[in-house]
C-alpha cells in the first residue's frame, strides 16, 4: 500500500460545528504532516508529527487541534472555524530519517468549506 | 535558510511542443530538490527528485530536470506536451541545515496546454 488516504473528500461545516479530518497510511512512515492550501497558493505547513509526537506547530490557531493516535493515523479536529479557514487540507507522510531523500507522499486532500 | 523561486507563475504551450518550467533555489547546504504536480482539486504527486546523485533526473510521464549547482537551478522539462500535463507544478527544496523535516515550496507554475 503506497497511498495516503484522507476522509472525507469534501466537508461543509458551520462556524459552531465540531468536525474531524482523518488521514491514514500503511507505508510504515513515522513522520506525518498537515498542510493547508488556499486557492492558487502553495501548501502551507500546519503541523508535523514524528513518531506520534507533535514536533512542529506553525503557530496554528487553537481551533485546529491535531491528534496522532498511532503510527498509521493522523486526525485534525476542527472547532469554531471561520469562513477564511475554507481551504484544501492535505495530509502527507514520509520516512522519518529519509525525508530529505524521498520527499513526501500526499493524500488527495479534504476540501473544507466553512459557512 | 532555504528558499525556492519559480520564475513563471503561468506557462502556456501547444500540445506536442516542449515544456520548460523554471526553478531557482537558495540553500546553505546541499539540498534535495523535488518537483510535484497537482491536478485540479487533487493532492500532490511526486514527479521526480534530486538527492545528490546524477544531476540529470528522470521522472514520471516523460519529465526530466537538471540540477545545476553553478546556476542554483532545477528546471523541469518535457520534450512534448500532452493535454493531460495541464496542472499546477511546484518546485520544492529540502536541506539538512534546517533540522526540520518539512519541505519549502515554491509559489507554483500553472501549465496550460493548448490543443
Amino acid at each position: 500500500d503506497t497511498e495516503v488516504t484522507q476522509t472525507p473528500k469534501h466537508l461543509v461545516m458551520g462556524m459552531t460545528n465540531k468536525k474531524s479530518l482523518k488521514c491514514e497510511q500503511h507505508m510504515g512512515h513515522r513522520a506525518m504532516y498537515w498542510y493547508k492550501q488556499k486557492a492558487k497558493k502553495p501548501p502551507e505547513l500546519m503541523f508535523v508529527y514524528s513518531y506520534e509526537k507533535l514536533s512542529i506547530n506553525e503557530s496554528v490557531p487553537s481551533r485546529f487541534s491535531p491528534e496522532c493516535p498511532n503510527s498509521s493515523l493522523l486526525n485534525l479536529h476542527l472547532h469554531a472555524l471561520q469562513p477564511e479557514d475554507s481551504a484544501l487540507y492535505l495530509c502527507a507522510s514520509s520516512h522519518y530519517r529519509d525525508t530529505l531523500n524521498y520527499g513526501y507522499t500526499f493524500g488527495s486532500g479534504t476540501r473544507l468549506t466553512v459557512v | 535558510a532555504q528558499s525556492v523561486t519559480q520564475l513563471d507563475s503561468h506557462v502556456s504551450v501547444s500540445e506536442g511542443t516542449p515544456v520548460l518550467l523554471r526553478c531557482n533555489y537558495s540553500s546553505s547546504y546541499s539540498p534535495s530538490l523535488f518537483w510535484y504536480v497537482q491536478h485540479p482539486n487533487k493532492g500532490l504527486q511526486l514527479l521526480l527528485k534530486y538527492t545528490s546523485a546524477a544531476t540529470l533526473v528522470k521522472g514520471i510521464n516523460g519529465f526530466e530536470a537538471e540540477f545545476k549547482k553553478s546556476e542554483t537551478s532545477f528546471h523541469l522539462t518535457k520534450p512534448s506536451a500532452h493535454m493531460s500535463d495541464a496542472a499546477e507544478y511546484f518546485c520544492v527544496v529540502s536541506a539538512s541545515d534546517t533540522g526540520r523535516r518539512a519541505l519549502t515550496f515554491g509559489s507554483g507554475t500553472r501549465l496550460q496546454v493548448q490543443p
